[in-house]
Order: C-alpha cells, then sequence, then structure tokens
C-alpha cells in the first residue's frame, strides 16, 4: 500500500526556519518525481515545488523561491521541504505528492500544518 | 492568482448531471487533470489525460476539453460527491505547476 506521511509542522515566528518531511513506504520512492502543495486554511490548493526521481532537478513557485528548498534521500525514501525566511502567508497545510510518469499527482499523504505567527 | 480559473461554486439537484469548468491558456497545450476534497481530507485524483479514471473512481466521473477549457462531468450526481474539486495542469510557460481556484459543489 502506497503511503506518504508527513511530518514536521509546527508553530513558527515570522522569518523563522522550519524543515518538513514526507515519508514514503509501498512503492519504490527512487523512481518517483515528488511535489508539494499547499493550502492555506479555508483556501485552494497551491503548488509550492517539485523534485526529479534523482533529486538534480527542482522547480519552486514564485512566491517561495529563494526562501524554500526541497530534496529528497531515496536511500531513507523522504522527501524534504526546507522552510526559511517564514511569512505570515506561508501558514497553510503542506501536503507531499507522487507523480508517476505521465500521471498528475496520483497520492497525497494527509498534509501537516505550519502556523507562521508571533 | 491563478492562471486556471474555475468558477467559485456549482449546484446540481441528486441525480442529475453537472459540468464544472476550468479555463486557462495552457490548457491548449496541456491536459487537466481533475481532484475530489473533502473537508479535512487530502486530495483524490479522480480525472486525468484525455479521460482517464484511476481505479475505484466511478464511471459517472468524465473529462473533456475544447480551446482553452477543460470540463469534469459528474453524470448522475450522487450525495457524496458534494467536495470541492480542483482543476491542475502547467502554466504558460509548461515549466511549472498550477492549480485552478477550485470549484465548491452542492448535491441538493
Amino acid at each position: 500500500e502506497v503511503q506518504l506521511v508527513e511530518s514536521g509542522g509546527g508553530l513558527v515566528q515570522p522569518g523563522g526556519s522550519l524543515r518538513l518531511s514526507c515519508a514514503a513506504s509501498g512503492f519504490t520512492f527512487s523512481s518517483y518525481w515528488m511535489h508539494w502543495v499547499r493550502q492555506a486554511p479555508g483556501k485552494g490548493l497551491v503548488w509550492v515545488s517539485r523534485i526529479n526521481s534523482d533529486g538534480s532537478s527542482t522547480s519552486y513557485a514564485d512566491s517561495v523561491k529563494g526562501r524554500f528548498t526541497i530534496s529528497r534521500d531515496n536511500a531513507k525514501n523522504t522527501l524534504y521541504l526546507q522552510m526559511n525566511s517564514l511569512r505570515a502567508e506561508d501558514t497553510a497545510v503542506y501536503y507531499c505528492a507522487r507523480v508517476p510518469p505521465a500521471v498528475p499527482f496520483d497520492y497525497w499523504g494527509q498534509g501537516t500544518l505550519v502556523t507562521v505567527s508571533s | 492568482s491563478s492562471e486556471l480559473t474555475q468558477d467559485p461554486a456549482v449546484s446540481v439537484a441528486l441525480g442529475q448531471t453537472v459540468r464544472i469548468t476550468c479555463q486557462g491558456d495552457s490548457l491548449r497545450s496541456y491536459y487537466a487533470s481533475w481532484y475530489q476534497q473533502k473537508p479535512g481530507q487530502a486530495p483524490v485524483l479522480v480525472i486525468y489525460g484525455k479521460n482517464n479514471r484511476p481505479s475505484g473512481i466511478p464511471d459517472r466521473f468524465s473529462g473533456s476539453s475544447s480551446g482553452n477549457t477543460a470540463s469534469l462531468t459528474i453524470t448522475g450526481a450522487q450525495a457524496e460527491d458534494e467536495a470541492d474539486y480542483y482543476c491542475n495542469s502547467r502554466d504558460s510557460s509548461g515549466n511549472l505547476v498550477v492549480f485552478g481556484g477550485g470549484t465548491k459543489l452542492t448535491v441538493l
């Protein structure tokens, strides 16, 4: 069974940092591109970042470019999102999602809540 | 602002057919995918590609596309279909991913 389990969310002050993790199981993690998508309370889905299967290529939404870094450890079957210089508008549930070849986000984690507030 | 535009809310009578649309220039070049999200839950993929349903998605869900508009059609809407629906595709450059703003579907 495919499972994606996010962790690392919590309350952080503006300007602070946080690292999210997404533990994958039930599939060959190293074969899949992975993404982070976020959802502010009561709002819609917003794509954040993606990384290719071996970690050599990444992309970011303009709103997080230069502040967030996506990475992965295929030996540990884990995806990461390092978030620096956090702002109130980064407050959201952060989901990790799997993207197989030629198919969009087919599995999502349950999300982890990040709250940026003083 | 999103490069994919959806109506904020749509309603349908139980058992009737409803179409949810998604507009954007990138849809002239790329297919849209559709996700269903119920309160407190993660999104679930319901339609992708030309008109493909993942395993477990009822066949009352279908997708289509014309020009810059993609559509999700639910034929014979059920009470359990009440949810938020999001379209997703690439941005106009083709390099990044975008989601529509979402459509809240109410089944009356």
